[in-house]
């Protein structure tokens, strides 16, 4: 079955230093993979998403994510983390595309950045 | 941001009431989603909707059921709410774009609800 596993649920950091949160997916076809951020009590703001091409996408507030197809892996990363980022992240891949796109969500992992 | 509103965004009620959520749009999306999310979960689909009157089901749907009437409202129904219907529900909604198969999701400020 499709599947998305971040294998951190808490991950902390300094103000400053650099990031990387994990995600890697189970999914047969070519996948569209996204980012999501959420701070606490919000909804869910898109940070990134690959659909195909360059294999390194940009996204906002300073992230970046490298798509990696021989390790089914999507990490999510940003050379200097600062306090605002603290939130919880989420990876998702597309699920089906003939009606919708019906995300599949790992269970997110944590963020906390200390000074 | 996208203009998605949902309502209540905070419900206390109790086990085997009726409750409706709703979201609403003003975007004219045709996609539309509800998801409910729990701790070491994430966000799982619930149901959603590919237009007007046309609606399926997700990998959590029992015990929920919804509706779509027009374009800009979503509704979903807890038909009898159980404890383990405790709950954040998001709405999400998205547009698929003339010669394209991907689109992105934008989700609501969710609705934060409490089964006693």
């Amino acid at each position: 079955a499709q599947s998305v596993t971040q294998p951190d649920i808490h991950i902390t950091v300094s103000e400053g230093a650099s990031l990387e949160l994990r995600c890697n997916y189970s999914y047969g076809a070519t996948p569209y993979l996204f980012w999501y951020v959420q701070s606490p009590g919000q909804g869910l703001q898109l940070l990134l998403k690959y659909f195909s091409g360059d294999t390194l996408v940009q996204g906002i507030k300073g992230f970046e994510a490298e798509f990696k197809r021989s390790q089914s892996s999507f990490n999510l990363r940003k050379p200097s983390v600062h306090w605002s980022d603290a939130a919880e992240y989420f990876c998702a891949v597309d699920l089906c595309r003939e009606y919708g796109n019906k995300l599949v969500f790992g269970a997110g992992t944590i963020l906390r950045v200390k000074s | 941001d996208a203009g998605i509103t949902q309502s209540p965004r905070h419900k206390v009620t109790e086990t085997g009431t009726p409750v409706t959520l709703r979201c609403h749009q003003t975007e004219n999306h045709r996609y539309m989603y509800w998801y409910r999310q729990d701790p070491g979960h994430g966000l799982r689909l619930i149901h959603y909707s590919y237009g007007v009157k046309d609606t399926d089901k997700g990998e959590v749907s029992d015990g929920y059921s919804v509706s779509r009437s027009k374009t800009e409202d979503f509704l979903l129904t807890l038909e009898s709410a159980t404890s383990s219907q405790t709950s954040v529900y998001f709405c999400a909604i998205s547009e698929r774009l003339a010669g394209v198969t991907y689109e992105t999701q934008y989700f609501g400020p969710g609705t934060r609800l409490l089964v006693l």
